[in-house]
Order: structure tokens, then sequence, then C-alpha cells
């Protein structure tokens, strides 16, 4: 079965500009989390999606936002880019089973963000 | 939420010997314990986790233990190997109803030195 998969997996912009990045979650997944990696501020949660729905969201900014389509994949944009935003940006997807039952994330290799 | 303090922050050890990475947390509604190791320019990748009903699984030469009573749980490798070299982060899970978020204790950088 095909793990996580991101895209573009490096990534240059300015200031000032926006960036949409896209995740391809396990088949099956129907849950889809994002985190934003820093040396700084480590592993910190961006928003979940499931099924279309953002069910749960981080302490970002409104620049930072997200949606998910049918087929589960995801994308997420960064509005104004910031020098400040530049970072890993990890996808995850699980297999949610209804009643809340925790299930492992699985993570993609992440899109490695720069900007200038 | 859910609060997730991991010690030491980096740990270097000798080919064969044992590393122990300890994680604390502060939600007692937690019940599930992941544990990822990160290669440089990788995802973090699932090596074991443990649900609150057990307190040790071990998978070969890696094991966690989880005391719930005093919220901490436990990495252990045994026998450690140059490719066991990596960064490893312990989480958990902020609970709320139909929703799920872990939250990630900061990473401890394990060197394995042959």
């Amino acid at each position: 079965k095909a793990g996580v998969t991101q895209t573009p997996r490096y990534l240059i912009k300015t200031r000032g500009q926006q960036v949409t990045l896209s995740c391809s979650p396990i088949s099956g997944h129907r849950s889809v989390s994002w985190y934003q990696q820093t040396p700084g501020q480590g592993l910190q949660f961006l928003f979940e999606y499931f099924s279309e729905t953002q069910r749960n969201k981080g302490n970002f900014p409104g620049r930072f936002s997200g949606r998910q389509f049918s087929n589960s994949r995801s994308e997420m944009n960064v509005s104004t880019l910031e020098l400040g935003d530049s970072a890993l940006y990890l996808c995850a997807s699980s297999l949610w089973i209804s009643g809340g039952a925790k299930e492992t994330q699985y993570f993609g290799p992440g899109t490695r963000l720069l900007v200038l | 939420g859910e609060n997730v303090e991991q010690h030491p922050s980096t740990l270097s050890v000798q080919e064969g010997d044992s590393a122990v990475i300890k994680c604390t947390y502060s939600d007692s509604a937690s019940n599930y314990f992941p544990w990822y190791k990160q290669e440089l320019g990788k995802g973090p990748q699932l090596i074991i986790d443990i649900r609150s009903n057990v307190g040790e699984k071990k998978d070969q030469r890696i094991a966690v233990t989880l005391n719930k009573t005093a919220k901490h749980f436990s990495l252990h490798i045994t026998e450690t190997q140059p490719e066991d070299s990596a960064v490893y982060f312990c989480a958990a899970p902020t609970s709320g109803a139909g929703s799920y978020q872990l939250t990630f204790g900061k990473g401890t950088k394990l060197s394995v030195i042959p």
C-alpha cells in the first residue's frame, strides 16, 4: 500500500507570496492532519480534516488555511508569506474509526518551504 | 490541552549499549502514546505505540513502558546500532469529541557511536 505523499518536496518563495501544498493520504484513510516543524518550536499541529470538514485547528493565524476533497486528498494554503513561515510542513493520515478511537497517524515526507 | 515534556534533548551512546528516552504528559484522559523516529530529510516514522490498557509493549530491540498513575512513558532501545541514530519524538493525543490531534515532545537526538 502506498504511503502518504506530499508535493512539492521543496519550495522557495518570497515574502508576501502565497503557497499551496498538497497531500495524498494512504488509500482508505479519511483523516488528514497538517503539522509545521521548525527547529525552535518542534512539531506543531495546524489543522485536521475529515470528510471534507475541518474538525480541529491549532494556534496559527488565519493566513494558514486548508481544505479536503471528496477523495480525501488535502491542500493547505499560506497567504502573505513571512520569513518565519520557513519550515517543514508535514501531512499525516489516519484511519478514523467512529466512536473516537485514537488511531495511528502516518506521516508523509514533508514539504520544505523556504521564504526569502 | 495536552502538554508533553521529553528528556533528554540529546543522547549519545556507544554501539551495543541501551538508550532510554522519557516523556511526561498532562492530560489524564490520554490513552494512546506513539513514538516516532525521524531521519534526516524524512518525515517521522512510527516505530512503536502503546495504549493505556497495557503497561509495556516490545518489538524486537524496542520497548515502550507506560505509567498512567505518574503520567509518564518511556522508550527503550537495546543493543543500539548506528542506524538507530535519528531524532525520536513521543506524542500524546488531545482528547476531544470528534477530532484528533497529537501533541509532540520536543524530540531527542540520539547518536550511536560505532
